[in-house]
C-alpha cells in the first residue's frame, strides 16, 4: 500500500535555530516528491519538487534532500523564523498515475520568539 | 500566479442541507481536485477531475458529489449534510506532472 509517514508529528523550536523535518514513503513506482507549507486555516503552498534523479533542493532557507534508495526525505529549515510556524506536508506521487498524490499527516512546527 | 479561488472561507449548514462548494481557477489546468484535511489526518482526496465532465472518485466519495461542466470551475457537492463531514475542504488545480495550486480552503461546520 502506498503510504507517506513524516516524523516527528509536532516540534517546538526557538526563533534562529535550525530543524529538520522526516517523510519516509512506501510509494512505488515513484515519480517524484514535495514539500508544501500549510499555514494555519489556508491551502498548502508548494516550497519544492523533486524527482529520482535530484537529491538536494533549496527555496530559500528551506533545503529538501531526498534519498531515493531508502526511500526517505528531509526538509530542513536554517534560521528559523516566526513566520515559518505552519504545518509541513510532504507529498509522493506514484509514476503511473498523474493524478493521485499521496499526502503525509504533515509536521506542525511552531517557532517560539 | 496561478488563482484558485473557493467560494466561502466559512460556511455553517444545517444537518440535511444540501451544500454546494464551488472552485475556480485561472490557468487553463486540466486537473482538478477536491479534499478535505482533517487533525492527524492530512488530506484525503475526495473526487478528482482530469477534463470537463469527467470525474473519478477518490478515497472517500461517499456522501459527496462532483460537477465539471467548465474547464476551471469544479464544484464539490453535499447532497445532505451531516456532522461528520465538518471539515476544511480544499480545492487543487494541477496541469499534469506539476505542482498542485491550492485555494484558501472552506471550514465547513454542520450543526
Amino acid at each position: 500500500k502506498n503510504q507517506v509517514e513524516q516524523s516527528p508529528q509536532s516540534l517546538i523550536i526557538l526563533e534562529g535555530k535550525n530543524c529538520t523535518l522526516q517523510c519516509n514513503y512506501t510509494v512505488s513506482p515513484f515519480s517524484n516528491l514535495r514539500w508544501y507549507k500549510q499555514d494555519t486555516g489556508r491551502g498548502p503552498v508548494s516550497l519544492t519538487i523533486m524527482t529520482f534523479s535530484e537529491n538536494t533542493k533549496s527555496n530559500g532557507r528551506y533545503t529538501a534532500t531526498l534519498d531515493a534508495d531508502t526511500k526517505q526525505s528531509s526538509l530542513h529549515i536554517t534560521a528559523s523564523q516566526l513566520s515559518d510556524s505552519a504545518s509541513y506536508i510532504c507529498v509522493v506521487s506514484a509514476k503511473d498515475s498523474n493524478y493521485q498524490l499521496i499526502w503525509g499527516a504533515g509536521t506542525k512546527l511552531i517557532i517560539k520568539p | 500566479d496561478v488563482k484558485v479561488t473557493q467560494s466561502s472561507r466559512y460556511l455553517v449548514k444545517r444537518t440535511g442541507e444540501k451544500v454546494f462548494l464551488e472552485c475556480v481557477q485561472d490557468m487553463d489546468h486540466e486537473n482538478m481536485f477536491w479534499y478535505r484535511q482533517d487533525p492527524g489526518l492530512g488530506l484525503r482526496l475526495i473526487y478528482f477531475s482530469y477534463d470537463v465532465k469527467m470525474k473519478e472518485k477518490g478515497d472517500i466519495p461517499e456522501g459527496y458529489s462532483v460537477s465539471r461542466e467548465k474547464k476551471e470551475r469544479f464544484s464539490l457537492i453535499l447532497e445532505s449534510a451531516s456532522t461528520n463531514q465538518t471539515s476544511m475542504y480544499l480545492c487543487a488545480s494541477i496541469r499534469t506532472g506539476t505542482e498542485a495550486f491550492f485555494g484558501q480552503g472552506t471550514r465547513l461546520t454542520v450543526v
